[in-house]
């Protein structure tokens, strides 16, 4: 039963225009959601969180958006640079265990950015 | 910088030998994590720990067992290894209500 959903396992997109990055969740308890990404022979690095009382945060050139009713978070990269290329776990928690480490995370998508 | 870091980076074992995966974090932090990735199904969580000598099982603990006798220090153990075992593990560590940090992880191939 997987409770976090990233459908497209893969994005190519040239260099300068936007990704967009898909993630859909099952469970309505969760109300915490990161973004992580993670080169080749490395762990994943933190990327960029919202947490269910808003639906948009920003930081940089990365916007995370989220639509509860839909059950649905985007992660938007703009403009997009080679250096991006990496895959991208979403993740999910439930603030109220107290315990947010403790994620869920979708299967990943990789994207790849063309120069 | 928030460190965590994994004993090995590669690691090759036969089926059935005890397998030991050591992770450290140098940030104080409470909870401590082990994450398997697999191609196509994520980060599964194995078990975490949320103080000095306290675990509990995640969402795939079978075949593992964990140790957290220092705050820093959290040992993942394969009792037997088996060859469905082969897999990237990540420890990570978080404090509180933060996003863990995760470690490199290391490739472990059971042949």
């Amino acid at each position: 039963d997987q409770q976090v959903k990233q459908n497209s396992p893969s994005l190519s997109v040239q260099e300068g225009r936007i990704s967009i990055l898909n993630c859909d969740y099952t469970n309505s308890m969760f109300d915490y959601f990161l973004w992580y990404k993670k080169y080749p022979a490395e762990g994943p690095t933190f990327l960029i969180s919202i947490s269910s009382i808003k639906d948009k945060n920003e930081d940089g050139r990365f916007t995370v958006f989220l639509n509860k009713s839909a059950k649905h978070l985007s992660l938007h990269i703009v403009p997009s640079q080679p250096g991006d290329s990496a895959v991208y776990f979403c993740a999910a928690s439930t603030w109220n265990s107290g315990n947010t480490g403790k994620l869920i995370f979708g299967q990943g998508t990789t994207l790849q950015v063309k120069p | 910088d928030v460190k965590v870091t994994q004993s090995s980076r590669y690691l090759v074992k036969r089926t059935g030998e005890k397998v030991f995966l050591e992770c450290v974090q140098d940030m104080d932090h409470e909870n401590m994590f082990w994450y398997r990735q697999d191609p196509g199904l994520g980060l599964r969580l194995i078990y975490f720990s949320y103080d000095v000598k306290m675990k509990e099982k995640g969402d795939i603990p079978e075949g593992y067992s964990v140790s957290r006798e220092k705050k820093e220090r959290f040992s993942l153990i394969l009792e037997s290894a088996s060859t469905n075992q082969t897999s990237m593990y990540l420890c990570a560590s978080s404090y509180r209500d933060r996003g863990p940090f995760f470690g490199p992880g290391t490739r472990l191939t059971v042949l």
